[in-house]
């Protein structure tokens, strides 16, 4: 049972556009997200978050958007850099519990010159 | 050290062989979590800690699998009779006492291969 989903397993996008990476969750309970990125031979390092009391949170070129009603939720980069090729993570987490995150399957990206 | 020390970077064991897995921890940090990322998956939690207890191994797959952390810092997951399904790599991370996630810092894992 896939509580967190990422549907696409990679992304190629052209350096300097827009990556929109996308999440999407089944469990109601979950209402805090998160956003993880990792290089290989590395572990996953936080990006971005979002309570489910907002539905936007921008951090310099990263953007998180929270649609609750559709259960989904969506990281924007821009301008997309070399540096952001890695695989992105999205994670979710019930506040009540505050043990253990949730896991999509996470997607590639590659930024292209 | 700066960050959450993980060892060894890469076992190989043959089936039937017990494994255990090292987590340093960052200094002061009081949460650590076990996770296994299989090939081409997320990290699925295995295990929490609080200091020294064990708060949580609902995800801990089999009764051959143990963790503990006896005096609150360094941690060891102990993998018995190992099998072929228990190829991963196992990611432990620690948190301070407040925060959410964005606190979890993540080893570099210890990639498991079971022949």
């Amino acid at each position: 049972d896939q509580q967190v989903k990422q549907n696409s397993p990679s992304l190629s996008v052209q350096e300097g556009r827009i990556s929109i990476l996308n999440c999407d969750y089944t469990n109601s309970m979950f209402d805090y997200f998160l956003w993880y990125k990792k290089y290989p031979a590395e572990g996953p390092t936080f990006l971005i978050s979002i309570s489910s009391i907002k539905d936007k949170n921008e951090d310099g070129r990263f953007t998180v958007f929270l649609n609750k009603s559709a259960k989904h939720l969506s990281l924007h980069i821009v301008p997309s850099q070399p540096g952001d090729s890695a695989v992105y993570f999205c994670a979710a987490l019930n506040t009540g519990t505050a043990s253990k995150l949730t896991f999509g399957t996470g997607t590639r990206l590659q930024v292209t010159l | 050290g700066a960050g959450v020390s993980q060892s060894p970077r890469y076992k190989v064991a043959k089936r039937g062989q017990d494994v255990a897995l090292r987590c340093d921890p960052i200094s002061g940090h009081v949460s650590l979590f076990w996770y296994q990322q299989a090939l081409g998956q997320g990290p699925e939690f295995l295990t929490y800690f609080q200091n020294e207890a064990q708060l949580d191994k609902s995800g801990l797959p089999s009764d051959r699998f143990f963790a503990e952390r006896p005096e609150g810092s360094v941690s060891t997951l102990k993998i018995q009779r190992t099998q072929q399904e228990d190829s991963a790599v196992y990611l432990c991370a620690s948190s301070p006492p407040v925060g959410l996630g964005e606190k979890l810092f993540f080893g570099s894992g210890t990639q498991l291969s079971v022949l």
